[in-house]
């Protein structure tokens, strides 16, 4: 299993923009989530899906869409980039378990300039 | 609500010196807990976990015990290597919070030879 897999590693915008982040997971895991990671901030939840075809917002939802049309894929889009979207974007995927423990990627670091 | 407190790093120590890295939470119910790691340029990794009070989560030389009684969930480990230097996220879920995890803001790990 490659586990969860995000592309690409780094990207660099100008502001306005707009870009799709990829995450991938193939353990047939229904949760799936997105995090962005920012210095003193820790790790702050933009969205998740608890299934294909069901996603909800989490802390910091504007200025990214997300969509879940299969298991395996959850897309965060960014609309229109802008420099308060510098930082380190994280995607997650979680078996119903009693655990819920996170899987997580490896991580891509957006810079918008 | 829901809350996770770390303490402040970071954390400097010398090879082979203990580690405690102290970790409260503040939850419904009763939470499943967690230490993630993040090595330097890495997504975050599970490093242990524990779904029930008294439980001791243990992996790679680290142990933490769930006390309900303190609500604590204090990271340890007996002897630290140069390797171990890295990041340490406490978090905390439950059901009735969908999956998804409160975080703690980070506690940074420094090991020197």
């Amino acid at each position: 299993n490659a586990g969860v897999t995000q592309t690409p590693k780094f990207q660099v915008l100008k502001t306005g923009q707009s870009m799709t982040l990829q995450c991938a997971q193939d353990m047939n895991h229904e949760y799936m989530s997105w995090y962005r990671q920012d210095p003193g901030m820790g790790l702050r939840l933009i969205h998740y899906s608890v299934g294909a075809g069901i996603t909800d917002q989490g802390e910091v939802p504007n200025g990214y869409n997300v969509s879940r049309s299969t298991t395996e894929d959850f897309p965060l889009r960014l609309l229109s980039a802008a420099p308060s979207q510098t930082s380190v974007y994280f995607c997650a995927s979680s078996y119903s378990s009693d655990s819920y423990e996170q899987y997580f990627g490896p991580g891509t670091r957006l810079t918008v300039t | 609500g829901n809350s996770v407190t770390q303490m402040e790093g970071p954390v400097t120590l010398s090879e082979e010196a203990f580690l405690t890295i102290n970790c409260t939470y503040t939850a419904t119910g009763y939470p499943s807990l967690f230490w993630y790691v993040q090595y330097p340029g890495e997504g975050l990794q599970l490093l242990l976990k524990a779904t029930k009070a008294d439980d001791k989560g243990s992996n790679k030389g680290f142990e933490a015990t769930y006390r309900k009684e303190t609500t604590s969930f204090h990271l340890e480990k007996g002897s630290v290597q140069v390797s171990d230097s890295a990041v340490y996220f406490c978090a905390l879920t439950h059901a009735g919070n969908n999956r998804k995890l409160i975080w703690g803001l980070g506690t940074s790990l420094a090991v020197n030879p």
